[in-house]
């Protein structure tokens, strides 16, 4: 069965702090999606990054980064010198190669203060 | 490019009443997915359509829901009668199939069942 954990249910931080956002899968499968959505105060939810079990290197996005690691089955998101407008509820999710559901975590709430 | 498109953004209706919620996926996708947010039960997948078949309803409460996609174009996502626990955000999304899995999410329309 597939299972996203997001552990961490709210996170503060000041502006220009770094934070880590975690994300730990579960599947029986070999071939699988992760991905990371956004969702902002207004709600609606916003694709970041989609990322398939054969490659594991790591993503930059100007100050966004994936770090996955099959071998603990993680697909971690790191926000550099975060924002005020990086406050959102930050969800990762994943799909099953063949499957198209999308299981997503519980999602977890960041704010970033000035 | 427009994205997708749901209507109405909020709903409010009496519980026994009938409730039709619109979808028009991005052109050219051939996927279409209803989510389901709720605090108690986050993300959840309801049904998803490829090329206007249903292929997974499995996500579907009871008999009270039914959607439909009579074209590419447009999906519908009904409930008769609604009932308050039925009172959430509903996501549509859209991708492409033969692609990456990335599902695109409409605005969502926040339903209240007073």
């Amino acid at each position: 069965a597939q299972k996203v954990t997001q552990a961490q249910t709210e996170i503060s931080v000041v502006e220009k702090e770094d934070v880590t956002l975690d994300c730990v899968y579960e599947t029986r499968d070999t071939t699988y999606y992760l991905f990371w959505y956004k969702q902002p105060p207004s709600g609606e939810l916003v694709f970041l990054i989609r990322r398939n079990s054969f490659d594991e290197q790591n993503e930059i996005s100007g100050r966004y980064s994936w770090n996955f690691q099959k071998s603990t089955s993680s697909f971690n998101f790191t926000i550099t010198a975060s924002q005020v407008v990086d406050s959102a509820v930050y969800f990762c999710a994943l799909s099953e190669a063949g499957f198209q559901k999308l299981v997503f975590g519980t999602g977890t709430r960041l704010l970033v203060s000035p | 490019d427009a994205g997708v498109i749901q209507s109405p953004r909020h709903e409010v209706t009496e519980m026994g009443q009938e409730v039709t919620l619109r979808c028009k996926p991005i052109s050219g996708h051939n996927s279409l997915f209803w989510y389901r947010q709720t605090m108690m039960r986050g993300l959840e997948l309801l049904i998803y359509f490829n090329n206007n078949v249903p292929i997974d309803d499995s996500g579907m409460p009871e008999d009270r829901f039914s959607a439909k996609m009579p074209n590419a174009s447009f999906s519908t996502l009904k409930i008769q009668p609604s009932e308050p626990r039925d009172s959430a955000v509903y996501f549509c999304a859209s991708s492409l199939r033969d692609r990456t899995y990335e599902q695109y999410f409409g605005p969502g329309t926040r339903l209240t069942v007073t």
